[in-house]
């Protein structure tokens, strides 16, 4: 079956602890990218990887990493996650090229106290 | 600036009723026009999608939308609306150059009353 898997689903932390979700796609879509939504603001793109070792800023990057070393994987690293950071998190993927739509994961709740 | 509109927060439409939630875009060029879904507490889901040629656009779970060029609107539409309609539903625009940019709409909660 085709899908992003998301892990972890729903975390709590606490300010200053590095935490990553996991993302992972088994469609081999080059494209790859990273939402935040939040009520009233729908979704905004933290950042996008166009293959492998090929990653950008979106338009609200700060306090976040990723890396694209394999084509199925796009991990979000949050350093030092701040209660800013308080969100529910997607990750979705799609062809580079053409029309593709995109397909999502089922979003991680985080919150950060 | 490019950008997604979605001028109606929530819309509430009788069961059987016709549906119709608004969208309206400002991007240069042909950008390719996307409706997705999301129920609670999962991931949004691809509806439809308009990418070139006849402006009424079918998708899934018996909606569609219609282009309107002149009107840079891609509204969303079903002819009877069930129940099972209610969840969120976001426009979206993918540049079609600059194929990692998508722009994404707030959202427009639909309610369908039974």
């Amino acid at each position: 079956e085709a899908q992003v898997t998301q892990n972890p689903r729903y975390l709590i932390t606490v300010t200053g602890k590095k935490l990553t979700v996991t993302c992972s796609q088994n469609m081999n879509h080059e494209y790859m990218s990273w939402y935040r939504q939040d009520p009233g603001l729908g979704l905004r793109q933290i950042y996008y990887s166009m293959n492998v070792e090929v990653t950008d800023k979106g338009d609200v990057p700060e306090g976040y990493k990723v890396s694209r070393k394999e084509k199925r994987n796009f991990p979000l690293i949050l350093e030092s996650p701040s209660p800013n950071q308080t969100s529910l998190y997607f990750c979705a993927s799609s062809l580079s090229q053409g029309s593709g739509e995109l397909f999502f994961g089922e979003g991680s709740r985080l919150t950060v106290l | 600036a490019q950008s997604v509109a979605q001028p109606e927060d929530q819309v509430n439409v009788a069961e059987g009723n016709p549906l119709t939630v608004k969208c309206t875009y400002s991007v240069s060029g042909n950008p390719y026009l996307f409706w997705y879904v999301q129920y609670p507490n999962r991931g949004l889901q691809f509806l439809l999608k308009y990418i070139t040629g006849d402006n009424l656009v079918k998708g899934s779970y018996g909606f569609e939308a219609e282009f309107n060029k002149s009107q840079t609107s891609f509204h969303l539409k079903k002819p009877s609306a069930l129940v099972s309609d209610s969840a969120l539903y976001f426009c979206a625009v993918r540049d079609p150059i600059l194929t990692y940019k998508y722009i994404f709409g707030t959202g427009t909660r639909l309610k369908v009353l039974a």
